[in-house]
């Protein structure tokens, strides 16, 4: 397996414009999380999901951020409109739950936001 | 809420010497910890991960401690190299699959 994909690696837009960033998990694993990383607050959790299924979304800033999961192989944050404070690496992962596994979590190389 | 410390925030070494991270956490319930080591522009990639009943472990020159009553632990390098400069964070896991990450530690090992 090629790991968590994610793309764009870079995406630099003007504020106002939606952002969207992509992400594919690692075939099979049942757990998709987005994160945000600043130097100012390190990687935080935005939203997770189980089986496609959004299950804690308190981690999203505010109602501009949106994340969607329509199947098991793919996931979308939407960010609109895009403001600079949301300029972050955006971070997904994925991890495999069941009995007698311990969760971890594979991270993709991460989306560089610029929002100017 | 649960919460993490690292320490210390950043830290400076010459190639060949040892060093040692500490993390401290408030997660409960507690199910296990990982260390996580970080390149810059890539994403964490995980160490080595204890349960709460192991006391330590290791992984090559990479040795993790943890003392789940005093919810401390402690990553130390041994005969550091020049890739072991990056970010190493510090994840207890709450329950199944709430991972909590500590801020980190950013290591720079100099020739």
């Amino acid at each position: 397996d090629a790991g968590v994909i994610q793309s764009p690696r870079h995406e630099v837009t003007e504020m106002g414009q939606e952002v969207t960033l992509r992400c594919k998990p690692i075939s099979g694993h049942d757990y998709l999380f987005w994160y945000r990383q600043t130097m100012m607050r390190g990687l935080e959790l935005l939203i997770y999901f189980n089986n496609n299924v959004p299950i804690d979304d308190s981690g999203m800033p505010e109602d501009r951020f949106s994340a969607k999961m329509p199947n098991a192989s793919f996931s979308n944050l939407k960010i609109q409109p895009s403001e600079p404070r949301d300029s972050a690496v955006y971070f997904c992962a994925s991890s495999l739950a069941g009995a007698g596994r311990t969760p971890e979590a594979f991270f993709g190389q991460g989306t560089r936001l610029t929002v100017v | 809420k649960n919460q993490v410390e690292q320490s210390p925030q950043s830290l400076i070494i010459l190639e060949g010497k040892n060093c040692t991270l500490q993390c401290n956490y408030t997660v409960s319930p507690f199910s296990n910890l990982r260390w996580y080591k970080q390149d810059t522009g890539r994403g964490p990639v995980s160490l080595t991960i204890m349960t709460f009943s192991e006391n330590t472990k290791s992984n090559g020159r990479y040795t993790a401690t943890l003392d789940a009553d005093t919810k401390q632990s402690s990553l130390h390098i041994t005969a550091s190299q020049l890739s072991d400069s990056a970010s190493y964070i510090c994840v207890p896991t709450e329950g199944g699959q709430n991972f909590v990450f500590g801020p980190g530690t950013r290591l720079s090992v100099l020739p």
